[in-house]
């Protein structure tokens, strides 16, 4: 069975800083896809970013990128000059395209400090 | 604002009863899925339905039931309400099914169940 690791439930970063948030997946599919969401304290639930499994370039949606390593199956989620308003929850999720299952890791709590 | 709308937002009842919570997805967006988050189980997903039809099934209890109508909303009955069904659930919208697409959530419906 799928499953995504999240394994930093807390991280500080100090702000204008860069920060890397941590995701690793287990799967056997061929093609998946990967995606990030925020969540801010008001808990809404944000899309960030989305990488294929066949996409050969990391994805980049403005301060956000993503550090995909298909052979070590992990898809590190990067914050350039963090903001305060960065500080929440971040989800990594993937996607099994043939089943539609998305599968949630149990997210970093990513606190941005002044 | 991603478009997609979650009524209500708020919903406070008793063990026993029985709900039903709202999602109207994106303009355009055939597919539908339901999440429950809690604190001890994370996001979970439940349920995917596209152009009104089921296509995946999570972990969704037999006590909840959802279906996606011809002008694509959808509604997740949720009945026998136990305490542990406290939660905030969350609807997303994608274009399609099959390909991967990101999915864009709503802004919750937040259930107590006292």
């Amino acid at each position: 069975a799928q499953k995504i690791t999240q394994t930093q439930p807390g991280m500080f970063v100090q702000e204008k800083e860069a920060v890397t948030l941590d995701c690793t997946y287990d799967t056997s599919d061929q093609s998946y896809g990967l995606f990030w969401y925020k969540q801010p304290s008001s808990g809404e639930m944000i899309f960030l970013i989305y990488q294929g499994s066949y996409d050969e370039q990391n994805a980049t949606e403005g301060r956000y990128s993503l550090n995909f390593q298909k052979a070590r199956k992990s898809a590190n989620l990067v914050i350039s000059a963090s903001q305060l308003g960065d500080s929440a929850m971040y989800f990594c999720a993937s996607l099994k395209t043939s089943y539609d299952k998305v599968i949630f890791g149990p997210g970093t709590s990513l606190s941005v400090i002044p | 604002d991603s478009g997609v709308t979650q009524t209500p937002k708020h919903l406070i009842t008793a063990t026993g009863q029985r709900v039903t919570l709202r999602c109207s997805p994106r303009s355009g967006d055939l597919s539908v899925y339901w999440y429950q988050q809690s604190l001890d189980q994370g996001l979970q997903f439940l349920i995917h339905y596209y152009n009104g039809e089921e296509r995946a099934k999570g972990n969704i209890l037999e006590r909840f039931s959802a279906q996606q109508f011809p002008d694509l909303h959808s509604e997740l009955n949720l009945s026998s309400l136990e305490l542990g069904d406290s939660a905030l659930y969350f609807c997303a919208s994608s274009v399609g099914r099959g390909s991967v697409y990101e999915q864009y959530f709503g802004p919750g419906t937040r259930l107590t169940v006292t």
